[in-house]
């Protein structure tokens, strides 16, 4: 069946712009999550959408970064007035359901680069 | 300190060789245990999960060390398909929150 699936692939803008990046996770997942990997580093978590409760945005660097889920289904991630630091990797994921082993299903990520 | 830590590597090692990574992590609260195996310019994607017993998946074998806070995975018969990095993963939560290790790279050479 289809994955993850997240758009665009590679995003290119310029200091200051605003960005909007897409995840749809697989179909009947309940549980979604947004991460941020930057180059040569980590996965840094963003935040995380459970069904109708409120996400859990702890991993939200900045007010600038903001991200809502519209039907339990896809998921907007807006990064208003973006800096060159907010370059890397854009990784969504999404689980069956919330649970501690619970797999995790990546999409293959939004590329950003912020000039 | 960070909340998982890992050995960057690279790790080089011939075609059939075994090779063994380790993985520390810093909450002992943490209650779910996993490698992920990531490709270059691609996503993440799960190895195995880590029990408490260790558990074997093929070449591949993981441990747990609650005391000392640590997990390990064996690769055994090296492939050259088995390049990649390694990511140790934690979930520390009900919340089903992932902590990532930095991740270990190993090349594997012919």
């Amino acid at each position: 069946g289809a994955g993850v699936s997240q758009s665009p692939s590679n995003k290119v803008t310029e200091k200051g712009k605003d960005v909007e990046l897409r995840c749809d996770p697989i179909s009947g997942h309940t549980a979604l999550y947004w991460y941020r990997q930057s180059l040569g580093q980590g996965l840094e978590f963003l935040i995380y959408f459970q069904g109708n409760s409120a996400p859990d945005k702890s991993g939200l660097p900045s007010d600038r970064f903001s991200a809502e889920r519209t039907g339990g289904s896809v998921s907007t991630l807006t990064i208003q007035r973006t800096q060159q630091e907010d370059s890397a990797v854009y990784l969504c994921a999404s689980s069956l359901v919330s649970g501690g082993t619970d797999t995790q299903y990546f999409g293959p990520g939004t590329r950003l680069t912020v000039l | 300190r960070k909340e998982v830590e890992q050995d960057p590597g690279p790790f080089n090692v011939p075609e059939g060789a075994t090779v063994a990574f380790n993985c520390t992590y810093s909450n002992s609260a943490s209650q779910s245990f996993f490698w992920y195996r990531q490709d270059c310019r691609k996503e993440p994607k799960l190895l195995m999960s880590v029990y408490s017993s260790g558990n074997e998946d093929g070449r591949f074998t993981a441990q747990l060390n609650r005391a000392s806070q640590y997990i390990s995975l064996l690769i055994r018969d090296s492939k050259l398909s088995d390049s990649a990095t390694y990511l140790c993963v934690v979930n520390k939560d009900a919340g089903n929150m992932l902590t990532f290790g930095g991740g270990t790279r190993l090349m594997v050479k012919p």
